[in-house]
């Protein structure tokens, strides 16, 4: 069974188009995230939700929205895509533990294409 | 704030031969540290991480990392590379004080050869 799930895998799309990426976990976490990989390969976190309520949010355009409908799921919506915006983009869960210690598990990511 | 350094962009190692990816680190209070794994087109996989107690640290598919807390490293380590683990490799930091991100290095691409 798949513990981090994303759809789609890979997303084209023309500039100024608004797009959605759903994520689903089934590990019973209580914490999710977005995390951005660009062409270099680095990685950086876009937004962290505790149980639907959102706790990180980096500097990301107004553009992207994350939704939590639930704890299992964290969808992200970008408006007005720009090229700029052509990444792989990685949801993640970890279990509720304070601290900061807790281990974060990946899905296998996104692959968004802005042409 | 917290910082993750991998100095090298690229490691090749010969199968068979021990490998070592450099990890150093910089927090205000205690680190947690983690060692990820991605493959070509996937997500990332744990291996290890460092919260407190043994400096060394054992993972996955025999990966072992050293906490140094005097030279803030966390080089990642296996006794003898398989093919199988070329891949990229990222260490990632979290500072113990604070709702802080985890934040991670560049990543360092291993390359083992047959």
């Amino acid at each position: 069974d798949t513990a981090v799930s994303q759809t789609p895998k890979y997303l084209v799309t023309q500039m100024g188009n608004d797009k959605s990426i759903k994520c689903e976990q089934n590990l019973g976490h209580d914490t999710m995230y977005w995390y951005k990989q660009d062409s270099k390969k680095f990685l950086k976190i876009m937004f962290s939700y505790n149980n639907k309520e959102l706790i990180i949010n980096e500097t990301v355009p107004n553009r992207f929205s994350p939704k939590s409908p639930d704890k299992a799921h964290l969808n992200l919506h970008i408006n007005s895509l720009e090229l700029g915006d052509s990444a792989v983009y990685f949801c993640a869960s970890s279990p509720l533990t304070s601290g900061g210690t807790d281990t974060q598990y990946f899905g296998p990511g996104t692959r968004l294409t802005v042409l | 704030a917290q910082s993750v350094a991998q100095p090298e962009d690229q490691v090749n190692v010969a199968e068979g031969n021990p490998l070592t990816v450099k990890c150093t680190y910089s927090v205000s209070g205690n680190p947690y540290l983690f060692w990820y794994v991605q493959y070509p087109n996937r997500g990332l996989q744990f291996l290890l991480k460092y919260i407190t107690g043994d400096n060394l640290v054992k993972g996955s598919y025999g990966f072992e990392a050293e906490f140094n807390k005097s030279q803030t490293s966390f080089h990642l380590k296996k006794p003898s590379a398989l093919v199988s683990d070329s891949a990229l490799y990222f260490c990632a930091v979290r500072d113990s004080r604070g709702n802080t991100p985890l934040v991670f290095g560049k990543g360092t691409r291993l390359s083992v050869i047959a």
